[in-house]
Order: C-alpha cells, then sequence, then structure tokens
C-alpha cells in the first residue's frame, strides 16, 4: 500500500515531442509529490513537486498533473530536448510514525532523439 | 545552494570487509538519508537521521550501520561487506522532513 507505481521503465521521444511519465499510489496518506531528475553520474535532483490541493503545477517545459480521485500524477515535458534526457524519478511522502516517509518509484529512462 | 559531498565516487572492497561511506552537507540540516539505487529498483531507504545520534531504520537495514556524530556529517557502514551489496549508494539531507532532499552525487561500490 505504500508503493509508488511508475511507468514506462524506458522512453524514447524525439526532440519537440511530449513525453509523459505516469506515477500511480495507493495510500492516500501520501501529501506530496516531487519529480527528480537525474543525470548519469550524479545524484536525484529536484525537478518539481506538486501538494494534493492543485491539479496542475507548471515549471516551464515541465508540468505535473495531479489527480487526486484516481490516484496518479505525470510528468509532462513539453518540447523535449535531448538535454532533458535523463532518468526521472516520481517519489510520495506522506507523514508516518511520526517522521515522513518518502517512497521512490522505479524510475523512467528518458532519450530524446535530436 | 546546498552541497551534499559523499567522500568517494567509486569504491571497490571484498567480502567480508567492514566498509565505510561518508556524507558531509553544508547547509546545517537536519535530516539526512542513506539510500541504495539499483536497476529497476528506484531507491530504497537503508537507514535515515533526524538529529544528531539519532537514527531510524528505512525499508533495508539489514546488513547495514550509520553513525551520525556531528550534524554535518552521516556515515554508512557496512559491518561484512557482501557481494549483494553491490551497488550505487546516495546520501541527501533536507531541513524539513516534508521538503525537498538534496542528493549527493553517489558513491558506486563493488564487493568483489
Amino acid at each position: 500500500q505504500q508503493q509508488v507505481k511508475q511507468s514506462p521503465q524506458s522512453l524514447i521521444v524525439q526532440k519537440g515531442g511530449i513525453s509523459i511519465i505516469n506515477c500511480a499510489y495507493e495510500n492516500t496518506a501520501f501529501d506530496y509529490f516531487p519529480w527528480y531528475q537525474q543525470f548519469p553520474g550524479k545524484g536525484p535532483a529536484l525537478l518539481i513537486a506538486i501538494r494534493p490541493d492543485v491539479s496542475e503545477k507548471k515549471e516551464g517545459r515541465f508540468t505535473i498533473s495531479f489527480n487526486k480521485s484516481a490516484k496518479q500524477f505525470s510528468l509532462h515535458i513539453m518540447d523535449s530536448q535531448p538535454g532533458d534526457s535523463a532518468t526521472y524519478f516520481c517519489a510520495a511522502s506522506m507523514r508516518a510514525s511520526g517522521t515522513y516517509k518518502y517512497i521512490f518509484g522505479t524510475g523512467t529512462r528518458l532519450k530524446v532523439l535530436a | 545552494d546546498v552541497k551534499v559531498t559523499q567522500s568517494s565516487r567509486y569504491l571497490v572492497k571484498r567480502t567480508g570487509e567492514k566498509v565505510f561511506l561518508e556524507c558531509v552537507q553544508d547547509m546545517d540540516h537536519e535530516n539526512m538519508f542513506w539510500y541504495r539505487q539499483d536497476p529497476g529498483l528506484g531507491l530504497r531507504l537503508i537507514y535515515f537521521s533526524y538529529d544528531v545520534k539519532m537514527k531510524e531504520k528505512g525499508d533495508i537495514p539489514e546488513g547495514y550501520s550509520v553513525s551520525r556524530e556531528k550534524k554535518e556529517r552521516f556515515s554508512l557502514i557496512l559491518e561484512s561487506a557482501s557481494t549483494n551489496q553491490t551497488s550505487m549508494y546516495l546520501c541527501a539531507s533536507t531541513f524539513l522532513q516534508d521538503q525537498p532532499q538534496h542528493f549527493g552525487d553517489g558513491t558506486r561500490l563493488s564487493i568483489l
């Protein structure tokens, strides 16, 4: 019940196209949903995050769509560029036993073709 | 900018050795975390610490221990390394637990 299921595992998109990565969760206690971007040889870095009181958040070419009733959230990368080629992780966190628990998805390896 | 520094990028050790992975953050963060990253499994939490000398088990603590003697430093210890502990290890920190985590660049550990 504390899993976050991420799909697809890998994604190939043409330059200028839209990249879409999806995540689903079961536990309605999750209250913070960040996305991290990881380049080879680097640690994950926060890309964009959302809380369940909004349905969408946009930062530049990156948008999170959040569907509370379906317990799903997704990352959309508009006008995808070769520089966006990286691994993307969704995550969900909630308060549990007096601390916050972070659960990460299994990652999506995105390749944007020039 | 927050900087989380892991002492080694690559490390090769032998089975049965005691292995220390070090992590230092420069932002006076209360909370520090150790994750293990394996292909297809994402990031799995090994241990975290919310204060000096305080620690909590994560999802996969078996075979590991941690030490936090100073606020800025969080060490992961493999008591007796085994080949199934070959992995990428990531350290992270955050000021408040419901805020984004800041990650180091990882230590790729190989146990032979």
